[in-house]
Formats: C-alpha cells, structure tokens, sequence
C-alpha cells in the first residue's frame, strides 16, 4: 500500500524548459493538494482539488497548472520553469474535512 | 483572506523544559486545526488536529494544543523537552482549503 507517490524524486531543469510532476493515490481521498516548500516560507499551498472534475488555485499559483485526470492522479505542470521555481514540491491528499493530509515523499527541484 | 501565522522563526529550549509554539489563524468560520512535525530531510507527521469539541487536545510525542477561539489561536505545549524533538513544526489551518504557517524550528540544548 504505497499511499501517495510523486514522480520524479528529483528533477534539474534549465529556465525555460517544461516538465510535469506526477502525484498518485491509492487511498481512495477526495481531495488533492500540491504544496511548495522553501526556507523559511513553509509549505504554501499552489493548486487544490477537491474532488475529480474540480480545480482552485492556492497561494501562489502562478507559474503552474495542473490536472486532475482521474481520482487517483493530479499532475502540476511547469509550462516555462524559472529558478524561482526552484523549491520542493510536495502532493498531498485528504479523506474527510476533518482528517489529516498524508503527503507523498516530496519532488526536488532545480531550475537553472 | 485565509492564513496561518507563527510568529516565532526560532525557538531554543533546554532538554527537560517547557515549550509552547504559537499559531494565530485568519479565517471567515473556525478551521480545522492541525500541528505537523518536519525533522531535517523528512516528510510531515501529524502530531495532533482539533475540529470540535473539548479545547485543550493530546496528540502524540507527548505534545498537546489548546484552542482559543477568542484569539484565533492553536498554541502547541509540551510539559518537557527531549533532545529528539528537535526539528521543523508547522501549524496548518483550512477545511478543504488547507494553509499552513511559515514554521517554527525547535532547538534543544542539553
């Protein structure tokens, strides 16, 4: 039972090139989320879903897309990175309004 | 618009003392509540949530938060210190719309 897993672990991109990160569920949650974490910044919330079929912007979207393609999957896409994108992303997920978000193990990026 | 504030960047403490970290939330209805630890190159773990009831809430690790809806506040306490608390703390605030604050790193001197 993985729960949440993100693809790629880590990812060095040059200013200007696209990439997607992938964000997959196995527990069945509503609700999707990706997070950015930067020092001293915490995590700040870029895009939500709060069920298939729907999309809202966090914080800081801009910069990002994304995609909920099915229940289980919500890709973020970086259409033209900038090194100001360079951070750790992270996708979480959560059942009930009540419970807890379980995060996957983080996407290293790099932007050059 | 919806935040969390935690207005303290750094907290040192000597193993064996007290602790309280502060959070302060912005928000048209009450939130759910919650408190992550983060220690270095690791992923979040829940230490404790509050959605109703009784104010004052026991998570794990010892830790426990109580909630102060005339402050608009969810301070974490732990009565004493250990060496392996040492880390990143984060308080998040939201229903579906999840928000967190900029954090608080714990230090523990022993």
């Amino acid at each position: 039972n993985a729960g949440v897993t993100q693809t790629p672990k880590f990812q060095v991109l040059k200013t200007g090139q696209s990439m997607t990160l992938q964000c997959a569920q196995d527990m069945n949650h509503n609700s999707m989320y990706w997070y950015r974490q930067d020092p001293g910044m915490g995590l700040r919330l870029i895009y939500y879903s709060a069920s298939e079929g729907t999309t809202d912007k966090g914080e800081v979207p801009n910069g990002y897309n994304v995609s909920r393609l099915n229940k289980r999957e919500f890709s973020l896409r970086l259409e033209s990175a900038a090194p100001s994108q360079t951070s750790v992303y992270f996708c979480a997920v959560m059942g009930l309004m009540n419970s807890p978000l379980h995060f996957g193990n983080g996407t290293r990026l790099t932007v050059t | 618009a919806q935040s969390v504030t935690q207005p303290d960047i750094h907290i040192t403490v000597s193993e064996g003392a007290s602790l309280e970290l502060r959070c302060n939330y912005s928000y048209g209805a009450t939130p759910y509540l919650f408190w992550y630890v983060q220690s270095p190159g690791q992923g979040l773990q829940l230490l404790l949530k509050y959605f109703s009831g009784d104010t004052l809430v026991q998570g794990i690790k010892g830790f426990e938060a109580e909630f102060k809806r005339s402050q608009s506040s969810f301070n974490l306490r732990k009565p004493s210190v250990h060496w392996s608390d040492a880390a990143e703390y984060f308080c998040a605030a939201g229903r579906r719309e999840m928000r967190f604050g900029a954090g608080t790193r714990l230090t523990v001197k022993p």
